[in-house]
């Protein structure tokens, strides 16, 4: 286990309404990315978040937003949800060895 | 753009043989690799990394091969078991350290 939690496991939600998706680390490290997870393909990176500032940022519209908390715990919003955000969600903890990535189990969206 | 990609989409292997999952990637400047693991339902979970200073790294009945050469990566799995059984990606880090760049998978099925 990689000591990742993601909340809630799945959602359903209809086109046009905002999603807040968590994720928290008992690990204590400082750096969360977030991942958007297609059916049958490869998690794509949404952007990073380090000592609570975007530490970088993938091809994402700005309807994706997120934040991180001063116990590293971190938030994804997304606004105006559209049908192709239906995917599974991953968040990540950068963890040792350095650069290494340790995911959570995702949270899986639907959007009708 | 950069990408990471994968030759096999499926990988079929007989239990107890080994198995060899294939990945070329494209960004020459690349230095880590991490190969994932993830199962149904769970987020991708961490097997082995490399950097571009070796050729080759062993975990625990894993290898994984590297060669800058040909841009190629490959994860040679021994006496494959049912427990197996996933998709396997490889991801690249980008040069700033906060992107995975992820394949789009392989499955591999162990036959008993």
């Amino acid at each position: 286990e990689t000591g990742v939690t993601q909340s809630p496991t799945h959602l359903i939600k209809t086109r046009g309404q905002q999603v807040t998706l968590r994720c928290s680390s008992q690990s204590g490290h400082n750096t969360v990315s977030w991942y958007q997870q297609a059916l049958g393909q490869g998690p794509q990176f949404i952007f990073q978040y380090y000592r609570e500032e975007e530490n970088g940022r993938g091809n994402f519209p700005p309807r994706f937003s997120g934040l991180q908390f001063p116990n590293y715990s971190s938030e994804l919003n997304v606004n105006a949800l559209e049908l192709d955000d239906s995917a599974l969600y991953l968040c990540a903890f950068l963890g040792d060895p350095w650069d290494t990535q340790y995911f959570g189990p995702g949270t899986r969206l639907t959007v009708l | 753009g950069e990408s990471v990609g994968l030759h096999l989409p499926t990988l079929s292997v007989q239990e107890g043989d080994n198995s060899i999952i294939n990945c070329a990637y494209s960004n020459s400047a690349s230095d880590y690799f991490i190969w994932y693991k993830q199962e149904s339902g769970k987020g991708p979970q961490f097997i082995i990394d490399i950097r571009s200073n070796m050729d080759k790294r062993q975990g625990q009945r894993v290898t994984v091969l590297l060669n800058k050469t040909v841009k190629h990566l490959s994860l040679q799995i021994a006496a494959t078991q049912p427990g197996d059984s996933a998709v396997y990606f490889c991801a690249e880090i980008n040069n700033a350290g906060n992107m995975l760049t992820f394949g789009g998978g392989t499955r591999l099925m162990v036959k008993p």
